[in-house]
């Protein structure tokens, strides 16, 4: 079994949804948890960047932490076509510097 | 400003070869990163440098892997004979120490 897992979708959305999309992991010494968009035949992006349990907004972005579920989450609010991509959840333990990455999950928002 | 660049943006090589893949991180990040990524699956790491020093090699998968830093700006990532299982995109990113990490575009490496 992967350390982080992620459902690979498809998940398809109209515009003006709200994307909700969430990653499963079991080693309890990550700390630092990351989401990054890529989009086809580019580099990932880096969206969202927290530290520990809670919740972070940033625009349109929120992203959730929940340490004692090991559960990960972002929201991405009024979403629009050009928010189609693969969406990367990643994280890494306080000690070290690699990330761990889910499987990412492919998101299309409809017109 | 410029982000992560590599080159070349596009490699195809035949099975057996050595192949060189390069990367140019932000100007003044200290830590330098190597991933690869599959198709359909997520970023797997490969090798973390912290100036000019190979701090964590862990993630190669043999041998036939070497990645270099000679001057902590710079680094090449190098492959000897190459298999087809090798065909990937390779992924370089950086970031201030301890930092949030940037990727660049990748080189998507075919083996044939």
């Amino acid at each position: 079994q992967k350390e982080v897992e992620q459902d690979p979708g498809p998940l398809s959305v109209p515009e003006g949804a709200i994307v909700s999309l969430n990653c499963t992991y079991s080693n309890s010494a990550f700390q630092y948890f990351m989401w990054y968009r890529q989009y086809s035949r580019k580099g990932p992006e880096l969206l969202m960047y927290t530290y520990s349990s809670g919740n972070k907004e940033d625009g349109r972005f929120t992203a959730q932490v929940d340490k004692s579920s090991k559960y990960i989450s972002l929201f991405i609010r009024d979403s629009q076509p050009s928010d189609s991509a693969t969406y990367l959840c990643a994280m890494r333990a306080a000690a070290g510097n690699k990330l761990t990455f889910g499987g990412g999950t492919r998101v299309l928002v409809k017109p | 400003g410029a982000g992560v660049s590599q080159t070349p943006s596009n490699k195809v090589t035949e099975k057996g070869k050595y192949v060189e893949l390069r990367c140019d991180p932000i100007s003044g990040h200290t830590a330098l990163y190597w991933y690869r990524q599959s198709l359909g699956q997520g970023p797997e790491f490969l090798i973390y440098f912290q100036g000019t020093g190979a701090a964590d090699d862990s993630g190669l998968p043999n041998d036939r892997f070497f990645a270099v830093r000679p001057e902590g700006s710079v680094s090449t990532l190098k492959i000897q004979r190459t298999e087809r299982g090798d065909s990937a995109v390779y992924l370089c990113a950086s970031s201030p120490r301890g930092g949030e990490q940037f990727f660049g575009p990748g080189t998507r490496l075919t083996v044939l």
